[in-house]
């Protein structure tokens, strides 16, 4: 069983258009994130839910807004869509915030022409 | 806030060589944790092994062990046996207790880790 799981891997898509990207945890695990890496690599936290509540909002346009419907579940939509959000969006979550690691789904490659 | 530095863009071993990827990292927090993460080309980002910033042992999972130096603020990842499979992105993590960890994992720029058969 796979225990971070995002969909869709890869989303390709016109610029001006909105996009979600869901993400699902099957650990039990009370917190979960949404990470952006860019092309060189780097790996940037965008948001932090625990239990549900929008822990931390990191500068990112309010073009991303993070939603969860319940623990197990946090998507990421994504309005009018800019070249530059081109990137690999990875969802993770831990069992307590920041005390233990994180795990991390397999990520979402967004390409936006 | 903390940084997290990698100073090694690439790095490259023979198989069954022993290679070491260096990290730094700048805090003003007490407790913290730290972690090496590796992305192989799957894109899949694997937890390789944590440190805990109260324990003075150096963390050690199988091939892979970790030089700890609170002071120093160091955390470098030793590959005892390189093998083919270790050929990847290698990150270096921290995460503050501070906030709650909150502000989620603070990444190094990485290290690509090439192993030469």
């Amino acid at each position: 069983d796979t225990a971070v799981s995002q969909t869709p891997k890869y989303l390709v898509t016109q610029m001006g258009n909105d996009k979600s990207i869901k993400c699902e945890q099957n650990l039990g695990h009370d917190t979960m994130y949404w990470y952006k890496q860019d092309s060189k690599k780097f790996l940037k936290i965008m948001f932090s839910y625990n239990n549900k509540e929008l822990i931390i909002n990191e500068t990112v346009p309010n073009r991303f807004s993070p939603k969860s419907p319940d623990k197990a579940h946090l998507n990421l939509h994504i309005n009018s869509l800019e070249l530059g959000d081109s990137a690999v969006y990875f969802c993770a979550s831990s069992q307590v915030m920041g005390h233990t690691e994180a795990f991390f789904g397999q990520g979402t490659r967004l390409t936006v022409v | 806030a903390q940084t997290v530095t990698q100073s090694q863009p690439e790095m490259s071993v023979q198989e069954a060589e022993t290679v070491t990827l260096s990290c730094t990292y700048d805090t003003s927090e007490s407790d913290y944790y730290l972690f090496w993460y590796k992305q192989p080309p799957s894109r899949q980002m694997i937890l390789v092994i944590r440190q805990e910033a109260y324990k003075q042992q150096n963390a050690t999972e199988n091939r892979f062990s970790v030089n700890f130096q609170k002071a120093a603020k160091s955390f470098s990842l030793k590959i005892s046996d390189s093998q083919l499979g270790d050929a990847a992105m290698y990150f270096c993590a921290f995460i503050g207790y501070s906030g709650g960890g909150a502000d989620g994992l603070t990444f190094g720029k990485g290290t690509h880790l090439i192993i030469q058969p």
